[in-house]
């Protein structure tokens, strides 16, 4: 079992939907977590952090679940520029130990 | 734009040859990595160093070696490449526990 898991996808989605993914972790003693964003054939870029308390930027929201072990991300009113692949990221270890979700794709049609 | 530039950006070898990535960084981060991305698998680390001349392994290392002379620059050797390290790599900067910055990525091909 990867320590990270995500479901793969793909999600194709219309243009206004909302659209949530989730992603779990396997180690309890995981410290921080992220969700980052990867265009085809380019390097991955910080979407958001994720805290405890949940945490909003404009269309996007994280929370964080850690009894249940488990992160996600909702994104709003989607747009065409939000097709991409959603990496979720975990640390521990101090943070030099990153585990990166294999990533989910999503696809937004008009 | 966090300043992680990574040569070449793309490589074909043949098995067997020695191979090094160069990462070059102008944002001063005491942390740097390596990983490497393969369908399914997502980004694994290689290696990573937190601080001039300090490296340490991460889950994937055997057959790469690492070094960092200077704070600028991560290098990333493949002592005698095979076909399965065929992959796009990645460096990185910054971290732990904040935001990673990323190079552009390295297209290695080993035939």
């Amino acid at each position: 079992r990867k320590e990270v898991e995500q479901d793969p996808g793909p999600f194709n989605v219309p243009e206004g939907a909302t659209v949530a993914f989730n992603c779990t972790y396997s180690n309890s003693a995981s410290q921080s977590f992220f969700w980052y964003r990867q265009d085809c054939r380019k390097e991955p870029k910080l979407l958001m952090s994720v805290y405890s308390s949940g945490n909003e930027d404009g269309r996007f929201t994280a929370q964080l679940n850690r009894a249940s072990q488990y992160i996600s991300l909702l994104i709003r009113d989607s747009k065409l520029s939000d097709s991409a692949t959603y990496l979720c990221v975990v640390t521990r270890g101090g943070g030099f130990k990153t585990i990166f979700g294999a990533g989910t794709r999503l696809f937004v049609k008009a | 734009d966090a300043g992680i530039t990574q040569s070449p950006r793309h490589k074909v070898t043949e098995t067997g040859t020695p191979v090094t990535l160069r990462c070059h960084q102008t944002e001063n981060h005491r942390y740097m990595y390596w990983y490497r991305q393969d369908p399914g698998h997502g980004l694994r680390l290689i290696h990573y160093s937190y601080g001039v001349k300090d490296t340490d392994k991460g889950e994937v290392s055997d057959g790469y070696s690492v070094s960092r002379s200077k704070t600028e620059d991560f290098l990333l050797t493949l002592e005698s490449a095979t076909s399965s390290q065929t992959s796009v790599y990645f460096c990185a900067g910054g971290g732990p526990n904040t935001e990673a910055f990323f190079g552009q990525g390295t297209r290695l091909t080993v035939v």
